[in-house]
């Protein structure tokens, strides 16, 4: 079974800090990536994702993410975070063209705190 | 557009009794899909749905059941709560397949079982 790992569960840093969240997954074929947002008392609201094409993904709100195939990752990054980037953000990956039901798998999550 | 919509936000059950969580979506998605979130354990599925009158289970099916005779609905039943059900509850839905597979969520039922 493929799996998700993100490195870090808690990060904190102050505003105007970069954030670099790491994502590693497992499975060895054709992958489709994602990097979810948690807002405190929030849904899930996708950031950005990857399905083919350049490498560099950029998502919404300054944020953008690197797939790297040979290291099975696909980090997230923001050269300068605010205090309203203060959330929980979640990797998630679809393993394969068919992966029955288009499943997600998703990593534990890494809590960000952005102090003012 | 509403997006996909779940009833009850919160929900404080005793063990041994039962509930529905609602799920309804109105993007006409074929795919729907019920996670629990427990803290620092991501989003673990239940069970997904690939098109009305089909279902099937993920990581984490024991204790719940699903149906799917509409595009739109997608509940989940717990038939005898117990405290390890106590966590969040999200639904999702997506269009399809490729690029379509972007799912959208709901904004959680946070269940308490006691």
């Amino acid at each position: 079974a493929q799996s998700v790992s993100q490195h870090n569960h808690h990060v904190i840093l102050s505003e105007a800090a970069s954030l670099e969240l790491g994502c590693n997954y497992s499975y060895g074929g054709t992958v489709n990536l994602f990097w979810y947002v948690q807002y405190p008392g929030q849904h899930l609201q996708l950031l950005l994702k990857y399905f083919s094409g350049d490498p560099l993904v950029k998502g919404i709100k300054g944020f953008e993410a690197e797939f790297i195939k040979s290291k099975f990752s696909f980090n997230l990054r923001k050269p300068s975070v605010q205090w309203s980037d203060t959330a929980e953000y979640f990797c998630a990956v679809k393993g394969g063209l068919r992966a029955a039901g288009n499943k997600l798998t998703f990593g534990g999550g890494t809590r960000v705190l952005v102090k003012p | 557009n509403a997006g996909v919509t779940q009833t009850p936000k919160f929900r404080i059950l005793k063990i041994g009794q039962s509930m529905t969580l609602q799920c309804t979506q109105d993007m006409n998605h074929n795919y729907m899909y019920w996670y629990r979130q427990d803290p620092g354990m991501g989003l673990k599925l239940i069970y997904y749905s690939v098109g009305a009158g089909i279902t099937d289970k993920g990581e984490v099916p024991n204790g719940y059941n699903v149906s799917r005779s509409t595009t739109e609905d997608f509940p989940l039943r717990l038939e005898l709560a117990a405290p390890s059900q106590t966590s969040v509850y999200f639904c999702a839905s997506s269009l399809g397949t490729g690029r379509q597979n972007i799912q959208y969520f709901g904004a959680g039922t946070r269940l308490s079982v006691l």
